[in-house]
């Protein structure tokens, strides 16, 4: 199976700055990556999927980056609404595994 | 609209059984593959299993083989999970959510249900 792991685990950050959050396959998966953020007592939400492509309706400022095993997830300008917990997931082989999350507070 | 409402979550025993559907709405159901989710209290998320459009084929996490069922019926736009042998373990919320992609699960999952909450506990 395919292990996800993310760094850092947590973060604290002020709006306006701009975060980037790491995320490593134990394999490589190409670009078959996606990030899901997810606010509490929410289902997640897709912001990015196949590494780089934006998902509809969400904000620009979000952007992913990386193939391979290694990945980023950015956030410009971070808004008050970003605070929340970012996953990634590969999607390249069963099991789909996820990474452990991050936690982006204030 | 599309949207994923699941049911069937509750309170079950250990070593018992319990079938979690998820109904579909506002999208051709039989064209895309589906996952079930979960998170335990307070942890993060756990890709649980996915189920082909047509229902021919499934994957699951090691942790629920031998114990969960997954299907659909495309007639009614459903998906189901059957989950027997219970421990306290699988308590979570469980997920359902529709593959990006007609026909391929590459894409991410891109519309999720709201969630049922099991709970396994004497």
């Amino acid at each position: 199976d395919i292990q996800m792991t993310q760094s850092p685990s947590s973060l604290s950050a002020s709006v306006g700055d701009r975060v980037t959050i790491s995320c490593r396959a134990s394999q490589s998966i190409s670009s078959y990556l996606n990030w899901y953020q997810q606010k509490p007592g929410k289902a997640p939400k897709v912001l990015i999927y196949t590494a780089s492509s934006l998902q509809s309706g969400v904000p620009s400022r979000f952007s992913g980056s990386g193939s391979g095993t290694d990945f980023t997830l950015t956030i410009n300008i971070l808004q008050p609404e970003d605070f929340a917990t970012y996953y990634c997931q590969q999607s390249y082989t069963a099991p789909l595994t996820f990474g452990p999350g991050t936690i982006v507070d204030i | 609209e599309v949207q994923l409402l699941e049911s069937g979550g509750g309170l079950v025993q250990p070593g018992g059984s319990l079938r979690l559907s998820c109904a579909a709405s506002g999208f051709t159901f039989s064209s895309y593959a589906m996952s079930w989710v979960r998170q335990a209290p307070g942890k993060g998320l756990e890709w649980v299993s996915v189920i082909s459009g047509s229902g021919a084929t499934t994957y699951s996490a090691d942790s629920v083989k031998g114990r969960f069922t997954f299907s659909r019926d495309n007639s009614k736009n459903t998906l189901y999970l059957q989950m027997n042998s219970l421990r306290a373990e699988d308590t979570a919320v469980y997920y359902c959510a529709k593959a990006q992609g007609s026909g391929s699960v590459y894409y991410g999952m891109d519309v999720w249900g709201q969630g049922t909450t099991v709970t396994v506990s004497s």
